[in-house]
């Protein structure tokens, strides 16, 4: 069965331009949870969607939106891009929008601001 | 504020020994702990967790130690495997659900030596 999968694998950008990142969930995954990791850093907790709504939102500024398609698969968009923005996306699946430990990760977009 | 830290960036084992692998939290309403694995190129794996309520939850050649009034953890691996070699995210969060309250701390790359 394929895992978690995201696109694309890296990005490239400049300041001011907007991106958007996709998400695949594990078949049959209803949850898909966004993460920011910095290098150097941790996972930083940016979206939770479940059944198409939004379960949770990090401490992101409103540059930052996501949204959950009928089929689960989820979007990450990031307007107006600072240096900063700069970090590893993960995106995880669960089967329901519960247990940390159900959280399956795909590999990450890598974006790089310019 | 760094919620969880891991003090430790790297850690270097022979294979065999033991590899132990440290976290603190800072916030005392954390009341599950999680630790995941990090390969290069993939997302991090769910690796073991424990709940406050326990202080040592083994699974195999891994051992999660909790000590609540240190506001302490350890992931302890016994014996160390070349494939061990990866980083180690400690993470913590106020219940067992909710992607919203999970916090991680920086991570511990472990490097297990042939």
């Amino acid at each position: 069965d394929a895992g978690v999968t995201q696109s694309p694998t890296h990005l490239i950008k400049t300041r001011g331009q907007q991106v958007t990142l996709r998400c695949s969930p594990i078949s049959g995954h209803k949850s898909v949870s966004w993460y920011q990791q910095v290098l150097g850093q941790g996972p930083q907790f940016i979206f939770q969607y479940y059944e198409k709504e939004e379960r949770g939102r990090g401490n992101f500024p409103d540059r930052f939106s996501a949204r959950q398609f009928p089929n689960y698969s989820s979007e990450l968009n990031v307007n107006a891009l600072l240096l900063g923005d700069s970090a590893l996306y993960l995106c995880a699946s669960s089967p329901i929008a519960g247990r940390m430990n159900e959280q399956f990760f795909g590999p990450g977009t890598r974006l790089t601001v310019l | 504020d760094q919620q969880v830290k891991q003090n430790s960036p790297s850690l270097s084992v022979q294979e065999g020994r033991i590899s132990i692998l440290n976290c603190d939290y800072t916030n005392s309403m954390f009341d599950y702990f999680l630790w995941y694995k990090k390969y290069p190129a993939e997302g991090p794996t769910f690796l073991i967790s424990i709940s406050s309520i326990k202080d040592k939850n083994e699974d195999g050649r891994f051992t999660v130690f909790l000590n609540k009034s240190a506001k302490h953890l350890s992931l302890h691996i016994v014996p160390s495997q070349p494939g061990d070699s990866a980083v180690y995210f400690c993470a913590a969060s106020r219940g067992e659900t909710g992607a919203n309250n999970l916090f991680f701390g920086t991570g511990t790359r472990l490097t297990v030596i042939p």
